[in-house]
């Protein structure tokens, strides 16, 4: 089945630096990828999204890489700030299918 | 637009008895989509919706649960009788189809079933 991982639940970072998240999948093969976010009592909110045949995106802060082969995305924020304070979900899609979400990284980035 | 609503924010209700949620996706997005949120599990897909009509309710867990989308400016997910493993937070999501979209998701409503 299909399986999508995050590299690890919580993060923390010193405010400044770049926070760099991890998602991996196996047994699927999507034509794109998303990034969301979500802060607490609150739904998830899209990011930035990267399509199979990209190998890298940017948004201001924010950078997603998108290796097929490695079956691998990874989510860069640089200078990251306290507001950078959330979790971060990552998304598989293909075609007309709904998401597939990973479970997240809560991201706390210390001042 | 509003974003996509959601109602109750918060449901506390007590096992056995019939809980309802609510949801209005955007004006103009002919996907709708139901998710449940866990700590163990993350978000699952419960079902979705396309120009009103169930694609896939795969996701969801039991007979206990049904849905419903009788018009593109409404959706309910209904779950009769509820149990304690029902706690959740539920989202309704809704998107404007095609090929590659982003999904916009609602506030979410907070169940517990004790």
């Amino acid at each position: 089945s299909q399986k999508i991982e995050q590299n690890s639940e919580a993060l923390n970072i010193q405010e400044g630096k770049t926070a760099t998240l991890t998602c991996n999948y196996t047994n699927y093969s999507p034509a794109y990828l998303q990034w969301y976010r979500q802060d607490p009592g609150r739904g998830p909110v899209f990011l930035l999204l990267i399509r199979e045949n990209e190998k890298e995106k940017r948004k201001e802060r924010l950078k997603v890489t998108f290796d097929t082969t490695l079956k691998q995305s990874l989510f860069h924020i640089t200078a990251s700030q306290p507001a950078d304070s959330a979790t971060y979900l990552c998304a598989l899609g293909s075609g007309n299918t709904p998401l597939v979400f990973g479970k997240g990284t809560r991201l706390s980035v210390i001042a | 637009d509003a974003g996509v609503i959601q109602s109750p924010r918060h449901e506390v209700t007590e096992m056995g008895q019939e809980v309802t949620l609510r949801c209005k996706p955007i004006s103009g997005h002919n996907s709708l989509f139901w998710y449940r949120q866990t700590m163990m599990r993350g978000l699952e897909l419960l079902i979705y919706f396309n120009n009103n009509v169930p694609i896939d309710d795969s996701g969801m867990p039991e007979d206990r649960f049904s849905a419903k989308m009788p018009n593109a400016s409404f959706s309910t997910l209904k779950i009769q009788p509820s149990e304690p493993r029902d706690s959740a937070v539920y989202f309704c999501a809704s998107s404007s189809g095609g090929e590659v979209t982003e999904a916009f998701f609602g506030q979410g409503t907070r169940l517990t079933v004790v």
